[in-house]
């Protein structure tokens, strides 16, 4: 079975230039998650989907970062304009709760091999 | 406060089981503990959870306290390509908090 795909695996940009970045999550997985870590940190989580919905973006800074997933399968993930401070490692991540998907306690996500953005 | 606390880092020798403690003291009734590796450049691989009993997977041993305040990962053999950050996480409303990890130093 394949894994999360993302891509491209590096990038390396500009301030104030855009970037994107795109996930397929795992086939079936209804949610879908993008983290962002900083050089020695543990991932943080910038937005959650269920489907095609986002169900929580409380973390997603939206002047500059959005995202979307149209057909709740793949998604994306732009950064406008971009700042030097986002130079980070993005992670996508899928995961297909039981039960109540909101209220679970239990969600094993698996992870992308993430993309690395440099802003110079 | 859904932290966790881990020693920053930790050595142990190849063949010799490796054991990765995780304080989650607050942690409530209905939430699991995960544990995940990163190795360097990739994404963070899942290894085990668990929510009061102790687990066993074909990677490691989750032991879990009793009153469920720590925990503790086991990699019965540590090999070389065990050399990775190890990240304790607890789920709240599907939402990881990963603290910093611990980086885990196998050396032959």
């Amino acid at each position: 079975e394949a894994g999360v795909v993302q891509s491209p695996r590096y990038k390396i940009i500009e301030k104030k230039q855009p970037v994107a970045f795109w996930c397929n999550p795992i086939s079936g997985h209804n949610t879908l998650y993008w983290y962002r870590q900083n050089l020695g940190q543990g991932p943080e989580l910038l937005i959650r989907y269920e489907n095609e919905e986002a169900v929580d973006d409380s973390q997603l800074p939206k002047d500059r970062f959005s995202a979307e997933r149209l057909k709740g399968v793949d998604s994306t993930l732009k950064i406008q304009p971009a700042e030097l401070g986002d130079s980070a490692v993005y992670l996508c991540a899928s995961s297909s709760p039981e039960g109540l998907a909101i209220h679970t306690s239990t969600d094993t996500q698996y992870f992308g091999p993430g993309t690395r953005l440099t802003v110079l | 406060d859904a932290k966790t606390t881990q020693p920053p880092s930790m050595d142990c020798a190849e063949g010799r089981a490796a054991n990765l403690p995780c304080n989650h003291s607050t942690i409530s009734g209905n939430e699991y503990v995960y544990w995940y590796r990163q190795i360097h450049s990739q994404g963070p691989q899942y290894i085990i959870h668990g929510l009061k009993n102790n687990e066993t997977n074909e990677m490691a041993s989750l032991i879990i306290t009793e009153d469920r305040k720590s925990s503790t990962l086991i990699l019965p053999h540590a090999t070389l390509r065990d050399t990775a950050v190890y990240y304790c996480t607890r789920i709240n409303f599907n939402k990881f908090y990963f603290g910093s990890g611990t980086k885990l130093n196998v050396k032959p």
